[in-house]
């Protein structure tokens, strides 16, 4: 099937380590996105990838940090610099930067740092 | 950016159209409306875009008015299942490498959709 997987679903770490959150797409989408999403809150996009080996910051980028190497990967490290890391995480994906394509999302992860 | 205001709630009943207003007043000409849907602890859903005219698909109905400042999102029928949070979004058009890039979707709060029976 195709989709977005995101994995694990539930994540904890003590605080002061660093984790790496795996995200996974074989839609052969080129643009994926990640999002953090406190309770009751919208979501705040983190870092995005319009292409492999290319990535911009986004709204809140501070104490992450990707990589694309992959089509397919969008790995998001929550670094020990990230002073809330608590939160909902939540990857996307879409077809290419230059379209309008939709964005599809995974079903994220609940990261809990205690 | 362009922002979105959206009411925080609103309630239905079951069976009934449900009428989700949003207002974008400083959307740009060539800037798109998104709607996503987001039940609980899950991924956000696409259910429907727009640029000016009216939209419909299986799932809803997108209003945009003339002048573009504002959009209502339709559900015709809607059951306890579509109970969620309804994001209104302006997708950001960036620059990237020379080209134009659509990527952004940048999310409010939303309207949280309560349908009782």
């Amino acid at each position: 099937d195709g989709g977005i997987t995101q994995s694990p679903k539930y994540l904890f770490r003590k605080e002061g380590q660093n984790v790496t959150l795996s995200c996974e797409q074989n839609l052969n989408h080129d643009a994926m996105y990640w999002y953090r999403q406190d309770p009751g809150q919208g979501l705040r996009l983190i870092y995005y990838s319009q292409i492999v080996n290319d990535f911009q910051k986004g709204d809140i980028a501070e104490g992450y940090s990707v990589s694309r190497e992959k089509k397919e990967s969008f790995p998001l490290t929550v670094t020990s610099a990230q002073k809330n890391p608590t939160a909902f995480y939540l990857c996307a994906s879409s077809i290419t930067a230059t379209s309008n394509a939709e964005a599809f999302f995974g079903q994220g992860t609940r990261l809990t740092v205690v | 950016d362009a922002k979105t205001t959206q009411p925080p709630s609103m309630d239905c009943a079951e069976g009934r159209a449900a009428n989700l207003p949003c207002n974008h007043s400083t959307i740009s000409g060539n800037e798109y409306v998104y709607w996503y849907r987001q039940i609980h602890s899950q991924g956000p859903q696409y259910i429907i875009h727009g640029l000016k005219n009216n939209e419909t698909n299986e799932m809803a109905s997108l209003i945009i008015t003339e002048d573009r400042k504002s959009s209502t999102l339709i559900l015709p029928h809607a059951t306890l299942r579509d109970t969620a949070v309804y994001y209104c979004i302006v997708r950001v058009k960036g620059v990237y490498a020379g080209g134009t890039s659509y990527g952004k979707l940048t999310f409010g709060q939303g309207t949280i959709l309560t349908v009782h029976p």
